[in-house]
């Protein structure tokens, strides 16, 4: 069974700051590990897909990285801004059928 | 807008009411998965469907709960009887076509069960 671990839950930064969002997860057999971005009582955005022979994914000031040997993942955000204050939640998918495992989120509050 | 849309956003039912909701998924994809998330949690999986199939359903999926995708298109969630402990945002997902593997998600229904 897949387990998702994002640690830390919450995390506050002045505005221009770069950080580091983690994810771990138990089982290494994973096709792709895929962040997610959320606002508060919205659905989720797709940030970056990391296929499981890929180490890195690049989407603007968004950086993916995946390790399946250790069993984690980063989110590295470079130069913050108060608009990127939301829930981060990373997800793995199971089985054929490909269903999402999430983590619980790390809750990012970018202070102008 | 991602393209999946979800009707209704909001839903306030008392106890032991049935409920319905609807997800219209990106039309060329042909997977459909309903989620339901928890207030400081991730979403949890509760059903798959692939084309108007239903392949899978979590355990979370009690007997209450009966989901169907007729002609492998819109999908509908149905809660009988419902709880308080059902009170929670349902998400819904497509993956398919040119998806690339993602899983493209609706902006969610919020239930809240008196």
């Amino acid at each position: 069974k897949q387990e998702v671990t994002q640690i830390p839950a919450a995390l506050s930064v002045p505005e221009g700051e770069n950080l580091v969002l983690n994810c771990s997860f138990t089982d290494s057999a994973i096709y792709n590990l895929q962040w997610f971005r959320q606002d508060p009582g919205k659905g989720l955005t797709s940030l970056l897909l990391i296929q499981s022979s890929q180490r890195e994914q690049t989407s603007g000031r968004l950086n993916a990285s995946l390790d399946k040997s250790s069993g984690r993942s980063t989110l590295y955000i470079a130069a913050s801004q108060p608009g990127d204050s939301a829930t981060y939640l990373c997800a793995a998918p199971r089985g054929s059928a490909r269903q999402l495992t999430f983590g619980s989120g790390t809750q990012l509050t970018v202070l102008p | 807008d991602t393209g999946v849309s979800q009707d209704p956003r909001h839903k306030i039912t008392k106890r032991g009411q049935n409920v319905t909701f609807r997800c219209d998924p990106i039309s060329e994809h042909n997977r459909l998965y309903w989620y339901r998330q928890t207030l400081g949690q991730g979403p949890e999986f509760l059903t798959y469907f692939q084309n108007e199939a239903q392949l899978e359903k979590s355990r979370l999926l009690s007997d209450r709960f009966s989901a169907e995708r007729p002609k492998g298109s819109f999908s509908t969630l149905e809660i009988q009887r419902t709880e308080q402990g059902d009170s929670a945002m349902y998400l819904c997902a497509s993956f398919g076509g040119n998806s690339r593997d993602t899983q493209y998600f609706g902006p969610g229904t919020r239930l809240t069960v008196l």
